[in-house]
């Protein structure tokens, strides 16, 4: 079965800093892999997505994530946090028509 | 632009109460869902819909139930409110299949009390 976990529940960094976000998989074939953005109460945004050939994918905002398949991994990553990115992080597995979301990981940013 | 439209944002209901949340999209999307929010829970699936008067359970339909007349318009329905329904509520939507550009489109949310 699918299934997507984000090991990390709540991470903090300074404003400025890097960062790199968490995501692990389990998938039978060649995942579509999906890393999304909520800001406070608001809906979910398309960061980067992951389809096929280059492994390292560039998104918005300045993120790009990693497909490390010997791993299972899609790490999201940043090398300059700013204020701004403080929000919710998604990563999701797509499989057919459906998509698997994990249980998200809150990043807070202090100055 | 593309847009997903969920007609209320914040609600606040009552037990018992039939509750009606309204998501319409502009992109002809032929699939469309409906997804629960909880702290530490993520996002999981209550239902979706490939196709007009068409639908399928997810993860946790009970105490839900769905219509879709219309392609653009996929409505959620709680028969009658409870407060473990209290929860934000996520309408997307995504053209069939996955390939080459596919991605769910997201409304921005309808958070419900029930009291």
């Amino acid at each position: 079965a699918q299934s997507v976990t984000q090991p990390d529940i709540h991470i903090t960094v300074s404003e400025g800093a890097s960062l790199e976000l968490r995501c692990n998989y389990s998938y039978g074939a060649t995942p579509y892999l999906f890393w999304y953005v909520q800001s406070p109460g608001q809906g979910l945004q398309l960061l980067l997505k992951y389809f096929s050939g280059d492994t390292l994918v560039q998104g918005i905002k300045g993120f790009e994530a990693e497909f490390k398949r010997s791993q299972s991994s899609f790490n999201l990553r940043k090398p300059s946090v700013h204020w701004s990115d403080a929000a919710e992080y998604f990563c999701a597995v797509g499989a057919g028509n459906q998509f698997y979301f994990g249980t998200g990981t809150s990043l807070t940013v202090i100055p | 632009d593309v847009k997903v439209t969920q007609s209320s944002r914040y609600l606040v209901k009552r037990t018992g109460e039939k509750v009606f949340l309204e998501c319409v999209q502009d992109m002809d999307h032929e699939n469309m869902f409906w997804y629960r929010q909880d702290p530490g829970l993520g996002l999981r699936l209550i239902y979706f819909s490939y196709d007009v008067k068409m639908k399928e359970k997810g993860d946790i339909p009970e105490g839900y139930s769905v219509s879709r007349e219309k392609k653009e318009r996929f409505s959620l329905i709680l028969e009658s409110a409870s407060t473990n329904q209290t929860s934000m509520y996520l309408c997307a939507s995504t053209p069939p299949g996955l390939d080459p550009t596919g991605e769910l489109f997201f409304g921005e949310g309808s958070r419900l009390t029930v009291l």
